[in-house]
């Protein structure tokens, strides 16, 4: 049972161009979502997050949309370049549930110059 | 600013034996998590912390322990390894109030022989 789902294990997009990474989850309890982005060889840094009282948070090129009716969320990168490939993940937890991460699988996404 | 360091970063190990991964901070922070990652499944949760002396279980709990008997340190133990337990293993710790991203150290890798 995966609570939070990234359904496209891989993303290429032109440098300059929009990014778009989506990410579904089916607990209804969870109210704080997170994305993570990941170098090979290096932890997952945090890139930006929203919390359920929110439908958007922006911060610089990145941008998160939270649809709380569709369990969905997605992370815009605008515009997109060569130093943004790594892999993206997503992350959400329930405030009753001690900080816990759930993470999605994860989308690799590939800026192309 | 060393934020989370993680000891080893690469082990390798035969079935049976046993190790410890250490986790160690320098942020203060009350609340330390450990994860493993595998291809195609994102990370997983296997046992975390609320604060000094407290251990608690996450999603995949089974084969490893715990401890945390200081605030800036959480040691991951495997007492006898298995070939499932191949993976690169993460610790992140994150601060209060609740809805604070976590932080992660650049993770172990792992081979069970």
């Amino acid at each position: 049972d995966q609570q939070v789902k990234q359904n496209s294990p891989s993303l290429s997009v032109q440098e300059g161009r929009i990014s778009i990474l989506n990410c579904d989850y089916t607990n209804s309890m969870f109210d704080y979502f997170l994305w993570y982005k990941k170098y090979p060889a290096e932890g997952p840094t945090f890139l930006i997050s929203i919390s359920s009282i929110k439908d958007k948070n922006e911060d610089g090129r990145f941008t998160v949309f939270l649809n709380k009716s569709a369990k969905h969320l997605s992370l815009h990168i605008v515009p997109s370049q060569p130093g943004d490939s790594a892999v993206y993940f997503c992350a959400a937890s329930g405030s009753n549930q001690g900080g816990k991460l759930i993470f999605g699988q994860g989308t690799e996404l590939s800026v192309k110059p | 600013n060393a934020g989370v360091t993680q000891t080893p970063k690469f082990r390798v190990l035969k079935t049976g034996q046993s190790m410890t991964l250490l986790c160690a901070q320098d942020m203060n922070h009350e609340y330390m998590y450990w994860y493993r990652q595998d291809p195609g499944m994102g990370l997983r949760l296997i046992h975390y912390s609320v604060g000094e002396g407290t251990t608690a279980k996450g999603e995949v709990p089974d084969g490893y322990n715990v401890s945390r008997l200081k605030k800036q340190n959480f040691l991951l133990g495997l007492e006898s390894a298995a070939p499932s337990q191949t993976s690169v293993y993460f610790c992140a710790s994150r601060t209060d109030p609740t809805n604070q991203p976590q932080h992660f150290g650049d993770g172990t890798r792992l081979s069970i022989l």
